[in-house]
């Protein structure tokens, strides 16, 4: 059964505090690992797909990363905008009706403070 | 704005009920999948459809069902409601079934049981 686990599960940063976000994953292959910024009341928001180890993807003050076992999410210099909650998402590379689903961890909880 | 849209954004009803929620895809998006977000569980895959046809389902309950019409809105339906049954649900899109494109989020429907 594919799980990632995300981790810390909150996180509080002075702003300009740069940090990381961990995501692992165990998986029956990877197809892809997705990161997904979520608002409060708001819908899960597409960030970045990574496909094989050593792949980096930057985004302002974002940069992923991936390895065979887990993802990084670097926040450099953030701000109080940053404030989310990060959702990492795998999908797996078996054939079959369960390769079109993905499966995510249950995020980290982000806080920028002023 | 992810381009999907889900309506209604909250929905209140009694244990018993059924209700219908429903999504309209990003144009050109022919994959439509459901998500059950609740606070302990996380984000959980229920089914995907894909040009109108059923690909591959996960937790979903056998009082819940869904289908993809020919202009390619879906509907998610639940029946016999239960208390446990309040969550927030998401639809998603993405252009094709194989491959590992992002899917994209509409911002949910919150369904309330009392």
């Amino acid at each position: 059964e594919d799980q990632v686990t995300q981790s810390p599960e909150a996180l509080r940063l002075q702003e300009g505090e740069s940090s990381s976000l961990n995501c692992s994953y165990t998986v029956s292959g990877l197809r892809g690992l997705f990161w997904y910024r979520q608002d409060p009341g708001k819908g899960p928001e597409f960030l970045f797909t990574l496909y094989s180890a050593g792949e980096e993807k930057e985004k302002e003050r974002l940069k992923a990363t991936l390895t065979k076992k887990e993802s990084f999410l670097h926040i450099t210099a953030p701000k109080p905008e940053d404030s989310a909650t990060y959702l990492c998402a795998v999908r797996p590379a078996y054939s079959g009706a369960g390769s079109y689903q993905l499966t995510f961890g249950k995020g980290t909880k982000l806080s920028v403070i002023p | 704005d992810s381009g999907v849209t889900q309506t209604p954004k909250h929905l209140i009803t009694a244990t018993g009920q059924r209700v219908t929620l429903r999504c309209s895809p990003r144009s050109g998006d022919l994959s439509v999948y459901w998500y059950q977000q609740s606070l302990d569980q996380g984000l959980q895959f229920l089914i995907h459809y894909y040009n109108g046809e059923e690909r591959a389902k996960g937790n979903i309950l056998e009082r819940f069902s869904a289908q993809q019409f020919p202009d390619l809105h879906s509907e998610l339906n639940l029946s016999s409601l239960e208390l446990g049954d309040s969550a927030l649900y998401f639809c998603a899109s993405s252009v094709g079934d194989r491959t590992p494109q992002p899917q994209h989020f509409g911002d949910g429907t919150r369904l309330s049981i009392l």
